[in-house]
């Protein structure tokens, strides 16, 4: 079955990076492009950034473009959200999220439990 | 881009039904959104897609025949019925929005389902 593990989290302080790492397994994982999304403690749903099947095309929220970055590993079926100069409002659960493509864009079909960053 | 409104909350009583409703921003009709519920201390899960026609493809893994949608206008709905204690969570609207050069994700506020 379809599984998605984050780990990397952790308490760190404001400036600082962390690299957070989603081990995928149970599907081709190059066949589906990927999201991160975070959730502030209390708060709803934010999208962090997409890539696609083969990395080719790369988003991030205005929130973070410029200080995150989304890649990949296809061959240890990886997805990484390297994050630099951390803020205090960058403190969320972060989930991956597997991205299935129909004629009218994507949906997340699957997620993560999510891995917590505090900034602090 | 569009904006994704959902009411903060709604309650139930067990066994009975609820809609929950998503509105799309003024000019994006014609877009298909998702539903996602989020179980206290969970991680979403996808419930069913949706447009103007109604269900896009097929509900999420283990999502049952319970949960049905249908789309009119700016609107996008999830009925739920014979509500069981385990749809109290809080429910997530999405879409995705642009073109290949500039690409982004949208959830609306949530609407916090409590079962009575």
């Amino acid at each position: 079955q379809v599984r998605l593990v984050e780990s990397g989290g952790g308490v760190v302080q404001p400036g600082t990076s962390l690299t957070l790492s989603c081990a995928a397994s149970g599907f081709s994982f190059r066949d589906y492009a990927m999201y991160w999304v975070r959730q502030a403690p209390g708060e709803g749903l934010e999208w962090v950034s997409t890539i696609s099947d083969h990395a080719v095309n790369r988003y991030h929220a205005g929130s973070v473009k410029g200080r995150f970055t989304i890649s990949r590993d296809n061959v240890k079926n990886i997805l990484y959200l390297q994050m630099n100069s951390l803020r205090t409002e960058d403190t969320a659960m972060y989930y991956c999220a597997r991205a299935t493509r129909d004629d009218s864009g994507f949906y997340c079909d699957y997620w993560g439990q999510g891995t917590l960053v505090t900034v602090s | 881009q569009p904006v994704l409104s959902q009411p903060p909350s709604a309650s139930v009583s067990l066994g009975a039904s609820v809609t929950l409703t998503c509105t799309l921003s003024s000019g994006y009709s014609n877009y298909k959104v998702d539903w996602y519920q989020q179980r206290p201390g969970k991680g979403p899960r996808f419930v069913i897609r949706v447009g103007t026609g109604g269900i896009v493809g097929s509900r999420g893994d283990g999502v049952p025949d319970r949960f049905s949608v249908l789309g009119s206008g700016l609107n996008r709905y999830l009925t739920i019925k014979n509500i069981q204690g385990d749809d109290e969570g809080v429910y997530y609207c999405g879409a995705d929005h642009g073109t290949v050069a500039n690409f982004m994700g949208i959830f609306g506020g949530g609407t916090k389902l409590t079962v009575l």
